[in-house]
């Protein structure tokens, strides 16, 4: 079984500061993906970023950026230069290999507020 | 904007009752998931529609049902309502190469907020 676990239920963070969300997650299988969603009071599910397992390479999306250390089974999201509108819930998500069943297991989330 | 539509954006019903949602999945995408999310909950997954064939399914009972029909678009169906099905609907289109995939991103409509009373 796959889970992901967000330790951090709230985080708070000044504007035009840097913040670091954690996320860890445990699965049986040597190849996945990983993602950070943004879900605004709007509700709808937005890709922050995503991380293939067997790239040992940082994903980055502009202010947002990862830091992936399989090893150590830890998918952390940095965002740079908060924004108002960076204010959500964040998801930290993975999606296995074992193709035949492509879901998502989802963390609960960290609420992010930025504080102007 | 994703490109994911959901309807209706609201619902109230009965317990007991049935209920039936709508998606429309983003334009060149061949597959939809479903997912529940609680009140303060991350999204749980119900199951994923492959062109038109079921393709995996979560711990979610047989009284949730699903249609995918050949323009893509999908249906969840839930009977026999229960209180504890209350919540934000969510469904995710995606683009799988084969029913055994691979597949892209899943991106997701704006939910269905189901409330059972």
């Amino acid at each position: 079984a796959q889970t992901v676990t967000q330790s951090q239920p709230e985080m708070s963070v000044q504007e035009a500061e840097t913040v670091t969300l954690s996320c860890t997650y445990d699965t049986s299988e040597s190849d996945y993906y990983l993602f950070w969603y943004k879900q605004p009071p709007s509700r709808q599910m937005i890709l922050v970023i995503r991380q293939e397992a067997y790239k040992q390479q940082n994903a980055t999306e502009n202010r947002f950026s990862v830091n992936f250390q399989k090893a150590a089974k830890s998918f952390s999201l940095k965002i740079s230069d908060s924004q108002l509108g960076d204010a959500a819930m964040y998801f930290c998500a993975l999606l296995g290999s074992n193709f035949g069943n492509e879901k998502l297991t989802f963390g609960t989330g960290t609420r992010l507020t930025i504080i102007p | 904007e994703t490109g994911v539509t959901q309807s209706p954006t609201h619902l109230i019903k009965t317990r007991g009752q049935q209920v039936t949602l709508r998606c429309s999945s983003q334009s060149g995408h061949n597959t939809v998931s479903w997912y529940q999310q609680a009140l303060g909950q991350g999204p749980q997954f119900i199951f994923q529609y492959y062109r038109e064939e079921e393709n995996g399914r979560g711990n979610f009972p047989p009284r949730f049902s699903g249609l995918q029909f050949p323009n893509y678009s999908s249906e969840l169906n839930v009977n026999a309502l229960e209180l504890d099905d209350s919540a934000l609907y969510l469904c995710a289109s995606s683009l799988c190469a084969s029913k055994g995939g691979p597949c892209y991103e899943q991106y997701f409509g704006p939910g269905t907020r189901l409330t059972v009373t």
